[in-house]
């Protein structure tokens, strides 16, 4: 069974830093990409970064550019997001899902159960 | 940059049909994926590649993509599909969400 669990959220004030981690088990983690979702409290998902699956490749959202960075322990079957530079907007719950593809269409089909970030003084 | 829009509510009475939209420009030369996610819950992926069900989602589910809109279909509607639904797609190597819908069944 695909499992994923997040991790490494918790209160933080304005400035500071944290590093979530998302462990990996139930498949190959090492064939897979990885993303980071997050979700603002009483608002809609939003797409942070997304790492290819030997870490060599990276893309993240305007929005956390230059402040955060997602990596990868294939040794681990763990991904992270560090993230840095924190400011209050980026109060959220963040997930972390697999992506997976089939015939050209890719999808997440599998997320963890998130872990709170709260940036507040 | 790429927004895919949703309206932000749909009611549906138990046993109806529910229709929620996703608008994005040249939608439908992508493919759309949908979410439901209940209160407190991680997202959950019902609708795949445009218009495909993973196995464990109900057949009343369904979904269908077209110009610049995707459109997710619950037929017969349950009072256990009350949550909120997102539409998502890729634009180049990035992800999109739609805003999201919450559906209630009253």
């Amino acid at each position: 069974e695909v499992q994923l669990v997040d991790s490494g959220g918790g209160l933080v004030q304005p400035g500071g830093s944290l590093r979530l981690s998302c462990a990996a088990s139930g498949f190959t983690f090492s064939s897979y990409w990885m993303h980071w979702v997050r979700q603002a409290p009483g608002k809609g998902l939003v797409w942070v970064s997304r790492i290819n699956s030997d870490g060599s490749n990276t893309i993240y959202a305007d929005s956390v550019k230059g402040r955060f960075t997602i990596s990868r322990d294939n040794a681990k079957n763990t991904v992270y997001l560090q993230m840095n530079s924190l400011r209050a907007e980026d109060t959220a719950v963040y997930y972390c899902a697999r992506d997976y593809c089939t015939d050209g269409s890719c999808y997440f089909d599998s997320w963890g159960q998130g872990t709170l970030v709260t940036v507040s003084s | 940059s790429f927004e895919l829009t949703q309206p932000p509510s749909v009611s549906v009475s138990p046993g109806q049909t529910a229709s929620i939209t996703c608008s994005g420009d040249k939608l439908g030369d992508k493919y759309a994926c949908w979410y439901q996610q209940k209160p407190g819950q991680s997202p959950v992926l019902v609708i795949y590649q445009n218009n495909k069900r993973p196995s464990r989602v109900p057949e009343r589910f369904s979904a269908s993509s077209s110009g610049n809109t995707a459109t997710l279909t619950i037929s017969g509607t349950q009072a256990m599909d009350e949550a909120d639904y997102y539409c998502q797609a890729w634009d180049s190597s990035t992800v999109v969400f739609g805003g999201g819908t919450k559906l209630t069944v009253l």
